[in-house]
Order: structure tokens, then C-alpha cells, then sequence
């Protein structure tokens, strides 16, 4: 089984639903990202959760809303949902190990706003 | 604050040639580097990385070495597969750096297309 999931895997909406989109690991990691990548952007990072109590902005936020639900979980909401969020969506998590971090990436969401 | 460069692509070579792409960071602290592969409808792998100065990273015929002196952590591969084919992208992770503290930085992504 994939140690970090994402549902669902693709989805087709309307401008101004609000969507949800989940993930969830098994890998025990305390850090939970998500990402939303566009060609020629590489990734861009939306939001972070260090534990279940810290949640952060990450560099392109505006639109977004995130929630810890548990330590395996981190849940993306698009409020109300525009075409330019149309985007390729990757949640991460990571553990540190010293001074290293590396980070694991579920399979994606695939999200079309028309 | 710190950044990942890497050399745009598509990279479109020949079954058993030669591959390198290039990659160049900025760091303010003490980062650790990344390759991550991301092969057509996945999402990113990890494909190697390094922590330190001088470390190599290897791993399915691919290395990279960290390059202090040059800030470069560039990806080889000698003889390339058509499997192979797939879009690349460079990390860094800077443990030290308080003000990117636990966030990676991604390059841009580089695609690389092996044909027959």
C-alpha cells in the first residue's frame, strides 16, 4: 500500500465550489505539505502543518485553507474555486533525520475548475 | 533567501548516451540536496540526494555530487534508458537557515525524453 494517499485523484468542478481534497499517510512523519504544480512553475508551495497545532502559509496561500485533522491527515480546500487553481495537486510529508529532511509526495490530484 | 536553478528543458537524447543536467542553489545555512524523478502520471519519487559537502548521491545509475565551492549539485547518468524518460526536478532543504526552516525548494523541473 502507498504510504501517502490522495483522494480524489482527479476531479472536474465549477468556478465557485467549494472542493476538498485529502491525504493521508502511514508513515508516522509529524511535517505535512501541499504543493500545487504547473508546467513550467515546478512546485509551488500552498501550506505546512509541523504537528496537529501548527499550520503555516506557504508562498501562493490566497485561496487556500487547510486543517490537521490528526497527525495522518491534512485536508486542502479550495473555498471557492477559479479556474487558475486548475493545477496539479501533491500532498508531502517528511522526517528529520539529524540535520537531513527529506520529503515523500502522494500521487497528485489532478483538478480541473471550468 | 534560498533558491534551486536548473537547465530547462527538454533534454531529448538517444538510448544509451550521455546524461547530465545541471543544477545550481543558494543557500544561507547548511542545505542538503535533492534529485526527485517524477515519471508521467505520479507523483515525485525520491531519486537520490546528499547531505553534506563532497557526499555523492547514487542510485538507479544516476549520481550526483555536492559541489560546495560551485554550488552545484548536477545529475549524470551514462548511459540512459528509453524508461528513463521523465521530468526531474532539484531540491534543497536548509535545516539552518532560520527563515526556511523545514521547506524545501524545488527547481523548476527539467524534462527528459530518451528515444529509441
Amino acid at each position: 500500500d502507498a504510504d501517502v494517499t490522495q483522494t480524489p485523484r482527479n476531479r472536474i468542478t465549477k468556478t465557485g465550489k467549494r472542493i476538498m481534497l485529502e491525504c493521508s499517510q502511514t508513515k508516522g512523519h509529524d511535517r505535512m505539505y501541499w504543493y500545487r504544480q504547473d508546467p513550467g512553475l515546478g512546485l509551488r508551495l500552498i501550506y505546512y502543518s509541523f504537528d496537529v497545532k501548527d499550520i503555516n502559509k506557504g508562498e501562493i496561500s490566497d485561496g487556500y485553507s487547510v486543517s490537521r485533522q490528526a497527525q495522518a491527515k491534512f485536508s486542502l480546500s479550495l473555498e471557492s474555486a477559479i479556474p487558475n487553481q486548475t493545477a496539479l495537486y501533491f500532498c508531502a510529508t517528511s522526517n528529520r533525520q539529524g540535520w537531513s529532511d527529506t520529503q515523500y509526495f502522494g500521487p497528485g490530484t489532478r483538478l480541473t475548475v471550468l | 533567501g534560498n533558491s534551486v536553478t536548473q537547465m530547462e528543458g527538454p533534454v531529448t537524447l538517444s538510448e544509451e548516451a550521455f546524461l547530465t543536467i545541471n543544477c545550481t542553489y543558494t543557500a544561507t545555512g547548511y542545505p542538503s540536496l535533492f534529485w526527485y524523478v517524477q515519471y508521467p502520471g505520479e507523483g515525485l519519487q525520491l531519486l537520490l540526494k546528499a547531505t553534506k559537502a563532497d557526499d555523492k548521491g547514487s542510485n538507479k545509475g544516476f549520481e550526483a555530487t555536492y559541489r560546495k565551492e560551485t554550488t552545484s549539485f548536477h545529475l549524470e547518468k551514462g548511459s540512459v534508458q528509453v524508461s528513463d524518460s521523465a521530468v526531474y526536478f532539484c531540491a534543497l532543504s536548509d535545516l539552518g537557515a532560520t527563515d526556511s526552516w523545514g521547506k524545501f525548494q524545488f527547481g523548476a523541473g527539467t524534462q527528459v525524453v530518451v528515444t529509441p
